[in-house]
C-alpha cells in the first residue's frame, strides 16, 4: 500500500530563509509524487509533480523539489521564503490506476 | 477559463439529516474525484467519477454516494449525517481518467461542513 510520511506539521522559518518541507513516500513501484499548497480557506493548488524524466523539478512561486528514489523521498524547497508563502502544504502520492495519496500536511509559518 | 467550482461554501447541518454537495468541473475535463479533508489532516479520497460513472472508491460507506450529469458536473450525496462527517469537501476535476496516475488534479475552493 502506499502511503506519505510528512516531517514536521509545523515549520517556521524567517522571510528570505531556506524553505525545506520533507517528505518521504512508500510504494512498492515507483510512483508520481505532487507537492500542493491551500491558503486559508481555499482549495489546493498544485505547485509541482514528477512523473518520469528529471528528478530535479521546478515548479510555481519559486518552489522545487527532487525526487530521489534510494531515498524515497520528494523534499519541497524554496531558496528564500516570502510572507506570502505562509501556508499548508501537502504531499502526495499515485501510482497508475489509483486515486492521491495525501500527507497529513505542514503549516508554513514565515516571519518578517 | 473557469475553474472548478463547488456550492455551497458552509453547509450547517444536524445528525441524521442528509446534504447533497455541487461541483462544476473545469472546462474541457471529464473526470472528477472528491475528497473529505477533516481539520488538521489532509484529503482522504471518497470516490471518483468519469462519464457518469464510478471509477474508483475510497474507504467510505455507502451512505457516501455520488452522481455526474452529461456536462461533467457532480454532486456528492452523504445521508444520515454523524457528526465525524463534519470536514471541508473538496472536488477535483481532471481532463482524462486517471489510468496513467500522472495526471494534475484541479481542486475547487470546497464545502465545509458542519454536523451538529
Amino acid at each position: 500500500a502506499q502511503s506519505v510520511t510528512q516531517l514536521g506539521s509545523h515549520v517556521s522559518v524567517s522571510e528570505g530563509a531556506l524553505v525545506l518541507l520533507r517528505c518521504n513516500y512508500s510504494s512498492s513501484v515507483p510512483p508520481y509524487l505532487f507537492w500542493y499548497v491551500q491558503y486559508p480557506n481555499q482549495g489546493l493548488q498544485l505547485l509541482l509533480k514528477y512523473t518520469t524524466g528529471a528528478t530535479l523539478v521546478k515548479g510555481i512561486n519559486g518552489f522545487e523539489a527532487e525526487f530521489k528514489k534510494s531515498e524515497t523521498s520528494f523534499h519541497l524547497t524554496k531558496p528564500s521564503a516570502h510572507m506570502s508563502d505562509a501556508a499548508e502544504y501537502f504531499c502526495a502520492v499515485r501510482k497508475a490506476g489509483t486515486a492521491l495519496i495525501f500527507g497529513k500536511g505542514t503549516t508554513l509559518s514565515v516571519s518578517s | 477559463e473557469t475553474g472548478v467550482t463547488q456550492s455551497p461554501t458552509h453547509l450547517i447541518k444536524t445528525r441524521g439529516q442528509q446534504v447533497t454537495l455541487r461541483c462544476s468541473s473545469q472546462s474541457g475535463h471529464n473526470t472528477v474525484s472528491w475528497y473529505q479533508q477533516a481539520l488538521g489532516q489532509g484529503p482522504q479520497f471518497i470516490f471518483q467519477y468519469y462519464r457518469e460513472e464510478e471509477n474508483g472508491r475510497g474507504n467510505f460507506p455507502p451512505r457516501f454516494s455520488g452522481l455526474q450529469f452529461p456536462n461533467y458536473s457532480s454532486e456528492l450525496n452523504v445521508n444520515a449525517l454523524e457528526l465525524d462527517d463534519s470536514a471541508l469537501y473538496l472536488c477535483a476535476s481532471s481532463p482524462t481518467r486517471d489510468s496513467g496516475g500522472g495526471e494534475t488534479q484541479y481542486f475547487g475552493p470546497g464545502t465545509r461542513l458542519l454536523v451538529l
